[in-house]
């Protein structure tokens, strides 16, 4: 089964400047889907950021950006020019392929919390 | 468009008793997923159903069910609750089976007491 991991409970980023979220993940597929889901207090899950493990070029999405490392099996968000409304949980999650699986649900890390200071 | 909506948002319920939440999709999606969402953790799949079946469930007690209607809309229900049920939990729909974007819902808030 697959797993995922955010080491980092907490993390806070002054306003403007840029905060790296650590996310590892163990799988034995080759193929897979990563993201990066925000929860703010309104609890809604927001998709922030996508990456198809074929793809090689790192995805970005305005000031956010990934650095996925296949072999190290590593999918960390980068904020760039941090904002207030950027305060949230940020969760990573993996999802299999539709070939591979009879069903295909999103595996969660356990998430981290971003706090923005002014 | 409307985006995904859960109801209640909240409901406070004793230990022993049953609860029905309802979740309708975006207009157009025809698969809906559950999650549990436990303070301080990741969700955690439920269900996920396509075209009113079963095509998902998560490692969680028979006490947990869930039906999708012809109009896509769904209902997860729990029996017999315990304290341990007390979560966030959370709907997502998507436009097909196995589709790799999912939109999230609210959430309704179970307290279980």
């Amino acid at each position: 089964a697959q797993t995922v991991t955010q080491s980092q409970p907490e993390m806070s980023v002054q306003e403007a400047e840029t905060v790296t979220l650590s996310c590892t993940y163990d799988t034995s597929e080759s193929d897979y889907y990563l993201f990066w889901y925000k929860q703010p207090p309104s609890r809604q899950m927001i998709l922030v950021i996508r990456q198809e493990a074929y793809k090689q070029q790192n995805a970005t999405e305005n000031r956010f950006s990934v650095n996925f490392q296949k072999a190290a099996k590593s999918f960390s968000l980068k904020i760039s020019d941090s904002q207030l409304g950027d305060a949230a949980m940020y969760f990573c999650a993996y999802r299999s392929p539709t070939e591979y699986a009879g069903n295909t649900p999103l595996v969660f890390g356990k998430g981290t919390r971003l706090s923005v200071i002014a | 468009d409307a985006g995904v909506t859960q109801s209640p948002t909240h409901l406070i319920k004793t230990r022993g008793q049953q609860v029905t939440l309802r979740c309708s999709p975006i207009s157009g999606h025809k698969s809906v997923s559950w999650y549990q969402q436990v303070l301080g953790q990741g969700p955690q799949f439920i269900f996920q159903y396509y075209e009113k079946e079963e095509r998902g469930r998560g490692n969680f007690p028979d006490r947990f069910s869930a039906r999708q209607f012809p109009n896509y809309s769904s209902e997860l229900n729990v029996n017999a609750l315990l304290l341990g049920d007390s979560a966030l939990y959370l709907c997502a729909s998507s436009l097909a089976w196995g589709n790799t974007e999912a939109f999230f819902g609210q959430g309704t808030r179970l307290t279980v007491v």
